[in-house]
């Protein structure tokens, strides 16, 4: 089943602690993104990558970092989290000429 | 700047009657227009798409969304709603100026409440 995977789905941590955020998919994609999701404001793009090692900023990169190390995987970073980063979290990929993005069930992040 | 609206936080409409969800957009160039679902506890699935062609455009559960280019529109409708069409519904427009190749920038999305 073609599908994008995230781990953990709920996290809850204190500011400062590092953590990552794991996202697979099995779809033999190029194109992989993190968006973060607030009420109100939709989603709003983290990061993406175009390919292995290849990763740009999104709209909204500040305190995030990502690594693409293989095509399958995009991990998010959080080297030190704080409070206005409690949000949900979605990872999607994408054929790297298709409109169509294929979501992750998502990660709902809380930071104390 | 380019830009997603969806006017309507939450849409209630009964079970059997049509509905709208109203999305209009500003971007340079021809846009390329997008519905996305998001129901409780999942990730958002495309519903679908416009490019170009065809005002009207069919997707996915029955539903369609018509492109109205000299009103920027680009409303999602159904001829007869569910209540399993409850959900968080997302319209999205390609990024034209900013890098990221395809990238999509989201509405606010409106909520689709359904009662029996």
């Amino acid at each position: 089943e073609a599908q994008v995977t995230q781990n953990p789905r709920y996290l809850i941590t204190v500011t400062g602690k590092k953590l990552t955020v794991t996202c697979s998919q099995n779809m033999n994609h190029e194109y992989m993104s993190w968006y973060r999701q607030d009420p109100g404001l939709g989603l709003r793009q983290i990061y993406y990558s175009m390919n292995v090692e290849v990763t740009d900023k999104g709209d909204v990169p500040e305190g995030y970092k990502v690594s693409r190390k293989e095509k399958r995987n995009f991990p998010l970073i959080l080297e030190s989290p704080s409070p206005n980063q409690t949000s949900l979290y979605f990872c999607a990929s994408r054929d790297f000429s298709s409109y169509e993005q294929y979501f992750g069930p998502g990660t709902r992040l809380t930071v104390t | 700047a380019q830009s997603v609206a969806q006017p309507e936080d939450q849409v209630n409409v009964a079970e059997g009657n049509p509905l709208t969800v109203k999305c209009t957009y500003s971007v340079s160039g021809n846009p390329y227009l997008f519905w996305y679902v998001q129901y409780p506890n999942r990730g958002l699935q495309f519903l679908l798409k416009y490019i170009t062609g065809d005002n009207l455009v069919k997707g996915s559960y029955g539903f369609e969304a018509e492109f109205n280019k000299s009103q920027t529109s680009f409303h999602l409708k159904k001829p007869s709603a569910l209540v399993s069409d409850s959900a968080l519904y997302f319209c999205a427009v390609r990024d034209t100026i900013s890098g990221g190749y395809n990238k999509l920038i989201f509405g606010a999305g409106t909520r689709l409440a359904v009662h029996p």
